[in-house]
This record gives C-alpha cells, sequence and structure tokens, in this order.
C-alpha cells in the first residue's frame, strides 16, 4: 500500500507561468488536504477536499489559487501566474475519513524564478 | 481562527537527556490533538493521536499527555538520542474542522 504521492518533488516556473501540484492518496483514502510551509513558518491549511467536493477552502488565497480532486485521478493545486511569494514546499495529506490522522506526502518544493 | 502555539521554538539537548515541550490549543469544541515527528526531506510522521482529558500514549521512549479543559499537550522524550532530532508539530481539530498545526518545536540532540 503506497503512502501519499506527490509529484513532482521540485517544480521552478517563472513569474507569471502556472504551477500544477499533484497528490495521489492512500489507497482508499477519500479525503485530501493541502498545506503550505513558507520558510521559517509552520505548516499552513490551503483546502480541504473529497472526492469531487471542496469542503473548506477558508485557506487559499482568494486569486491564482484552486484546488480539485476528481472522481478519477489525483488531486490538482493549481497556481495560475506565479510570483516569487509562491515559493514554498506545499505537503497534501489523505485520510480514510475527515478528522482522523492524515498521512502526508514528501511534498513538492515549488521555487519561481 | 484556531491557534496551535508550540513552545519552545527550538531546543538542543545533550545525547542522554530527556527533554519535553509544549502545545497550546483552544480548550472549546475539542476533537483531537495530534503529534507529528517530521524530519527534514521527509514527510511529517503521525506519532499520537489523542482524544481523551487525561490520556497519555507512549512509543518508546516518547511519550505525551493532553489535558483538554485547559487545552495543552506535553511532548517527553526519555533519554535523548541523536536520530531523535527532528521537528515535532502537533496538530489540533475541532468538529469538522481540517487540523490546524503549531509551527512546531525543532529539537537537536548533540552526540
Amino acid at each position: 500500500n503506497a503512502g501519499v504521492m506527490q509529484n513532482p518533488r521540485h517544480l521552478v516556473r517563472r513569474r507569471g507561468q502556472e504551477a500544477r501540484l499533484r497528490c495521489s492518496p492512500m489507497k482508499g483514502h477519500s479525503h485530501v488536504y493541502w498545506y503550505r510551509q513558507l520558510p521559517e513558518e509552520g505548516l499552513k491549511f490551503m483546502v480541504y477536499l473529497q472526492k469531487e467536493n471542496i469542503i473548506d477552502e477558508s485557506g487559499m488565497p482568494k486569486e491564482r489559487f484552486s484546488a480539485e480532486f476528481p472522481k478519477e485521478g489525483p488531486s490538482i493545486l493549481r497556481i495560475q501566474q506565479v510570483v516569487r511569494g509562491d515559493s514554498a514546499a506545499y505537503f497534501c495529506a489523505s485520510s480514510p475519513i475527515g478528522n482522523t490522522e492524515a498521512f502526508f506526502g514528501q511534498g513538492t518544493r515549488l521555487t519561481v524564478v | 481562527i484556531l491557534n496551535v502555539e508550540q513552545s519552545p521554538q527550538s531546543l538542543h539537548v545533550q545525547e542522554g537527556d530527556s527533554t519535553n515541550f509544549t502545545c497550546s490549543f483552544p480548550s472549546s469544541n475539542f476533537y483531537a490533538l495530534h503529534w507529528y515527528r517530521w524530519e527534514t526531506a521527509k514527510s511529517p510522521e503521525a506519532l499520537f493521536v489523542m482524544t481523551l482529558n487525561g490520556d497519555e500514549k507512549k512509543k518508546g521512549r516518547i511519550s505525551a499527555t493532553l489535558n483538554t479543559k485547559e487545552g495543552y499537550s506535553y511532548l517527553y522524550i526519555k533519554g535523548s538520542q541523536p536520530e531523535d532530532s527532528a521537528t515535532y508539530l502537533c496538530a489540533f481539530n475541532s468538529g469538522n474542522t481540517p487540523l490546524v498545526f503549531g509551527k512546531g518545536t525543532r529539537l537537536s540532540v548533540i552526540a
């Protein structure tokens, strides 16, 4: 049973480009969470999704950021027109049901140049 | 806005020393308190999930206690080893909210 898989592990984008980060949850998990870690900061919640539904996006910036978790395939965190301030490590976690122990992927480190 | 505070921010101890750190969280609408261990370049790894006031959990040399009425949890490491060096995160959730994390305590164990 593979763990939470995130890809790519490292992503470099120029300012103004789009970044797509993928997360495949553990088998049997239908709840996905995205967190962002900025330098010298802890993990900050961004969005909580179930299959085909956004449950809580209160931590997501209002513009340029979007997330989806389709019926088939991985969850995608999409950042349009990236800026230098988007450079961070983005972590995905999954759980079998809400509010239980979450299992983390190894993160995607986004660098905007 | 839920706030989870961890202290100290960082800690340096000698091999063999015992140590502990604190996680403070809102005492209302408590559902669960989670402790994670996060090594550099790896993903956070779950240590404990605690749900009951007065709960105490143990895994090897690491243990944790929980006080939901006053809103704090302690993590203890007995006889620290260099391999214990990591960032220890606590996370809180209430009802249907996702986990809210503290900034972590960065532990360095010096041989």
